[in-house]
């Protein structure tokens, strides 16, 4: 099928790492998305990474890419209460021409104090 | 980088009533252009896309339509709205220099009654 999976919900203490999965459908999607949704508001890229790599660093952001089991993830290091949000993964199948995306289901992070 | 506006903010509407939702995109020309709606606590839903001025494709029946009058405006109709239109809807664009990443607008949230 055509579904992006992730879980739920995640529930972090505040300076612990979060980790964030995400299985996508297409093996040939070239890019490979993570978003940030706050309450209320649109969605905001936070990071990518390019099909033919295995980890992209961006400050407190880890992605990981498991090419082989369709994987990715989503390291957020010292999380902090503002990362409080919903977090979509996204990915283009190799074959959109439109470059329409797959958006997962989300997995809202709480972040306690 | 673009700048994705939508408006209005929030809109509370009865049922039966029509329904025009307008978003305008700066800062790159010859767009995609994509309609979501996310229900609460939900994913997203792709709508509508449209790669230029007049052309529009639709991913979902339903009692809504899109249309392109310009190439960076994007309007969201309905004749009728039904309880079930109720949600929060984004407009996106792709294009410009980063072609493949997607930007959001701040979103719509629509109330049927």
């Amino acid at each position: 099928g055509e579904d992006v999976e992730q879980s739920l919900f995640l529930s972090v203490r505040e300076g612990d790492s979060s980790v964030i999965n995400c299985t996508y459908t297409d093996s040939s999607s070239t890019y490979l998305y993570w978003y940030k949704q706050e309450p209320g508001a649109g969605l905001q890229l936070l990071t990518y990474i390019f099909s033919n790599m295995d980890m992209k660093q961006d400050q407190r952001l880890t992605v990981l890419l498991n090419k082989k089991d369709k994987h990715l993830s989503l390291r957020i290091a010292d999380t902090q209460t503002g990362d409080s949000a919903i977090y979509f993964c996204a990915e283009i199948p190799g074959t959109s021409g439109t470059y329409k995306y797959i958006f997962g289901t989300g997995t809202r992070l709480k972040v306690l104090a | 980088s673009q700048t994705i506006h939508q408006w209005p903010a929030t809109l509370v509407q009865p049922v039966g009533s029509p329904l025009s939702l307008e978003c305008t995109v700066e800062g790159t020309s010859n767009p995609n252009l994509y309609w979501y709606r996310q229900a609460a606590g939900r994913g997203l839903q792709l709508l509508f896309y449209s790669v230029g001025i007049g052309q529009i494709s639709s991913e979902v029946p339903q009692n809504l339509s899109a249309s392109r009058p310009q190439d960076r405006q994007f309007i969201l109709s309905s004749k009728k709205l039904l309880l079930s239109d109720s949600g929060f809807y984004l407009c996106a664009c792709t294009g410009g220099d980063r072609g493949y990443e997607q930007y959001f607008g701040p979103g719509t949230r629509l109330t049927v009654t």
